[in-house]
């Protein structure tokens, strides 16, 4: 079984919608992260978090917000979505300590239409 | 803030022959790691190679190699005898070991690698 799961893997939304994309690790690790990747832009940092009670903002924010819900659960929502959060969105985890490793979820494919 | 530059958008070589991607960055800091990521078409995001600024000997997995020229802040991956499952978008990554930057991933633009059987 993957160590890093997201749900969904697709997802086809409109404009205006609140969604929730969600992250689950059995990694034990107590860092989590959001990316999102664009083409020609790499990844780049939403939110993170370095323990339950930790929530960071990241490079690109806005429209965002996420919920630390347990130490294995990382979830971002959409507040209400835009065209221009089409993209491809990264959970990722890593443990303190562990040499600033991070490891992957598989990604979700978001299109707002 | 980090940056972290990959100037060569796309790259080829041919099966069994050796091909170097390039990777540059900016940082004041003096403790930091850098990464190379693998994101084959299945998208995945795989860890390929980590260095540690603090050492001096460059690191090395199996096939996968880094030339890690700190002075010159240049962090470049070397893989030999290519593969055609090597094909994929790699991606160069900066973490810095503390600062206000601390534990967050800065990425380059990536370079897409194609091996021609």
């Amino acid at each position: 079984d993957a160590d890093v799961t997201q749900t969904p893997r697709n997802r086809i939304t409109k404009t205006g919608k609140r969604i929730m994309l969600e992250c689950s690790q059995t990694k034990g690790h107590d860092r989590m992260y959001w990316y999102r990747q664009d083409p020609g832009l790499g990844l780049r940092l939403i939110y993170y978090s370095f323990d339950v009670k930790d929530i960071n903002k990241g490079e690109i924010s806005d429209g965002y917000s996420v919920s630390r819900q347990a130490q294995a659960k990382f979830s971002l929502s959409l507040e209400s979505a835009i065209p221009n959060q089409t993209a491809l969105y990264f959970c990722a985890t890593s443990q303190t300590g562990g040499l600033e490793t991070q490891y992957f979820g598989p990604g979700t494919r978001l299109l707002v239409l | 803030a980090q940056t972290v530059t990959q100037s060569q958008p796309e790259m080829s070589v041919q099966e069994a022959e050796t091909v170097t991607l390039s990777c540059t960055y900016d940082t004041s800091e003096n403790n930091y790691y850098l990464f190379w990521y693998k994101q084959p078409p299945s998208r995945q995001m795989i860890l390929v190679i980590r260095q540690e600024a603090y050492k001096q000997q460059n690191a090395t997995e199996n096939r996968f190699s880094v030339n890690f020229q700190k002075a010159a802040k240049s962090f470049s991956l070397k893989i030999s005898d290519s593969q055609l499952g090597d094909t994929a978008m790699y991606f160069c990554a900066f973490a810095n070991a503390g600062g206000t930057s601390y534990g967050k991933l800065t990425f380059g633009q990536g370079t897409i690698l194609t091996v021609h059987p």
